[in-house]
């Protein structure tokens, strides 16, 4: 089935790590997204990419980092300066062009730091 | 960005309509108005888009204003599964990048 994956969906982590969460889709969007959502709030954007090699930053990027190296993948890393990582994230793709058609977004995955 | 607003939440009774507003008055010509929800503990999930005329499909239908400065979701018959929030985002219809940027949403309760 296509579709958009992330992994895992629930992750622990100490103070201090760095930690990747995975993003996969067999769509072939050109777009894909990387939000944080916090308890009872919408959907902040972090970056997104519309090209492999190439990514913006969004409201949010601070602290976090990602890599576009293929077409289907997006990972995006929490590194150790994000204050406050404990979060809901979604990745989101896209296909570009005219109209911007609908996005899908994966189930997310719940980042715990302690 | 072109910016929306929603109320914050809204209640309604199992199997009544549902008008779900959304206010976008600085829309440009070229941007669409779509509109995803949110279950608990989910992904968002499409529900519809339109750019000038209304709009159905088997989730739900869209009336945009004649002006285009304010939109409405229309649930036809709410169940219980419709309780979620709801998103009515802008997305450039010239087919670039964007950020793809949500608000808060309207948070939709349903009573049985």
């Amino acid at each position: 089935d296509g579709g958009i994956t992330q992994s895992p969906k629930y992750l622990f982590r100490k103070e201090g790590q760095n930690v990747t969460l995975s993003c996969e889709q067999n769509l072939n969007h050109d777009a894909m997204y990387w939000y944080r959502q916090d308890p009872g709030q919408g959907l902040r954007l972090i970056y997104y990419s519309q090209i492999v090699n190439d990514f913006q930053k969004g409201d949010i990027a601070e602290g976090y980092s990602v890599s576009r190296e293929k077409k289907e993948s997006f990972p995006l890393t929490v590194t150790s300066a994000q204050k406050n990582p404990t979060a809901f994230y979604l990745c989101a793709s896209s296909p570009l062009g005219p109209m911007n058609t609908e996005a899908f977004f994966g189930q997310g995955t719940r980042l715990t730091v302690v | 960005d072109a910016k929306t607003t929603q109320p914050n939440s809204m209640e309604s009774n199992e199997e009544e309509p549902v008008h779900l507003p959304c206010n976008h008055s600085t829309i440009s010509g070229t941007d669409y108005i779509h509109w995803y929800r949110q279950l608990p503990s989910q992904g968002p999930e499409y529900v519809i888009h339109g750019l000038t005329s209304n709009v159905n499909n088997r989730m739900a239908s869209l009336a945009i204003a004649e002006d285009r400065k304010s939109s409405t979701l229309i649930l036809h018959r709410a169940t219980l599964r419709d309780a979620a929030v709801y998103y009515c985002i802008l997305r450039d219809g010239r087919g670039g990048a964007d950020g793809l940027t949500f608000g808060k949403g309207t948070h939709l309760i349903i009573q049985p």
